[in-house]
Formats: structure tokens, sequence, C-alpha cells
């Protein structure tokens, strides 16, 4: 089992539209949690922390579940703009010592 | 304010060769970190470092060897390239030590071994 799981889509969606993307982490003590976006061959960017309180930064939303293990994505009113890949990044401490694990991502593309 | 920066940003080689990559964090990141990404999929963690002491290391060969200077910068050592060392390898850093750090990338250098 992959220490951290996405649906590697594609998401196929209109502009406007509301697109929801989940990811599972196996370890559980794991300790904090991000999404990232990475458009074609460039470098991964920060979109948002997510806590288990959950969190929104304008049309996107963020949250944790920690007794299901899973960590998920909202994003509404989607434009051209958000077609990009979506990883999902757990740390914690396990084996070897710290460590950073990304999903595989999750791609999206916002058609016109 | 530079964000990180890395160089080169192309890079290729011969199997068999050794290759160095260096990575300057951002001003006041303590903290650096290392990813192999290859097409398609997401960047797998190699090494963190924070204070000039490693703190994490993924499942990479001993082949790969990194190291962080008092100045913070880092380098990425591969020795004894393969074929499969092929990749875009990312460099991030973040402010401190602490678990709930969010870290930032730099453009990477991309790798081709021939």
């Amino acid at each position: 089992r992959k220490e951290v799981e996405q649906d590697p889509g594609p998401f196929n969606v209109p502009e406007g539209a509301t697109v929801a993307f989940n990811c599972t982490y196996s370890n559980s003590a794991s300790q904090s949690f991000f999404w990232y976006r990475q458009d074609c061959r460039k470098e991964p960017k920060l979109l948002m922390s997510v806590y288990s309180s959950g969190n929104e930064d304008g049309r996107f939303t963020a949250q944790l579940n920690r007794a299901s293990q899973y960590i998920s994505l909202l994003i509404r009113d989607s434009k051209l703009s958000d077609s990009a890949t979506y990883l999902c990044v757990v740390n914690g401490w396990s084996t070897g010592g710290f460590k950073t694990i990304f999903g595989a991502g999750t791609r999206l593309f916002v058609k016109a | 304010d530079a964000g990180v920066t890395q160089s080169p940003t192309h890079l290729i080689k011969t199997r068999g060769q050794q290759v160095t990559l260096r990575c300057s964090p951002i001003s006041g990141h303590k903290s650096v970190s290392w990813y192999q990404q290859v097409l398609g999929q997401g960047p797998q963690f190699i090494f963190q470092y924070y204070e000039k002491e490693e703190r994490g290391r993924g499942n990479f060969p001993d082949r790969f060897s990194a190291r962080q200077f008092p100045n913070y910068s880092s380098e990425l050592n591969v020795n004894a390239l393969l074929l499969g060392d092929s990749a875009l390898y990312l460099c991030a850093s973040s402010l401190g030590g602490g678990n709930n750090q969010p870290q930032h990338f730099g453009d990477g250098t991309r790798l081709s071994i021939l």
C-alpha cells in the first residue's frame, strides 16, 4: 500500500463546476498536511495547509479527517486557470526520521 | 526577495558519472529538503536537513548523499549514475524545523543520463 494515495484522474469539469479531491495516508503518526498545485513542467506551489478544523481560502476548502486518515480539497466555481495537478502532502516521523510524502497527484482540466 | 534557487537548471551526464546539484534556500530558512520527480509521479522525498544535520532520509540508495552548509545552502550528490536517475530534482526550503512548516520549492534541476 502506498503511504499517500490519490485518485490520479483526470477530472474534466466545465467552468463554474465544483470539484472535490480526496487523499488517504497510511501513517497514523502523520503530523501536518498540505495541498500543492503543480503546473506542467513547473515546480509545486503551496496551495494551502490542512487542519482538522477545516480551512478555507477563497474558492478552496481543505479538510482533514484524522480518524479516517484522509484529507480533502474542494474547489468551487472552477476557473480555467485551476487546470493543474493537485498534490496532497503528508509530513511525519517514521523509520528513517522525518519524511515528507507526496501523493502522485490528481490532474484537473477545467474546460470553457 | 529571492525564492529558492537551484543550479544548474539542466544537466546531461553519462552512466557511471557523478553529479552535484546545488540549492540556496529562501533567506532566513534553515531547513532544506531534496526530492526526485519523474514524469507522471509526485516528488519522492530524498533528504531533509535542518541546522546542518540530516533530519530525514527517504528510500534512496547510498549513491545519494547530501549536506547542508553553515549558510544553510545545500548540495545533493549522486554517484555512479544510472539511466533511472534521469529526473527533475527539486529542492525546497522551510523556515525552521517545525513539523507544520510549509515548504517552498525551487525551479528544479533537470538531469538527463545518457
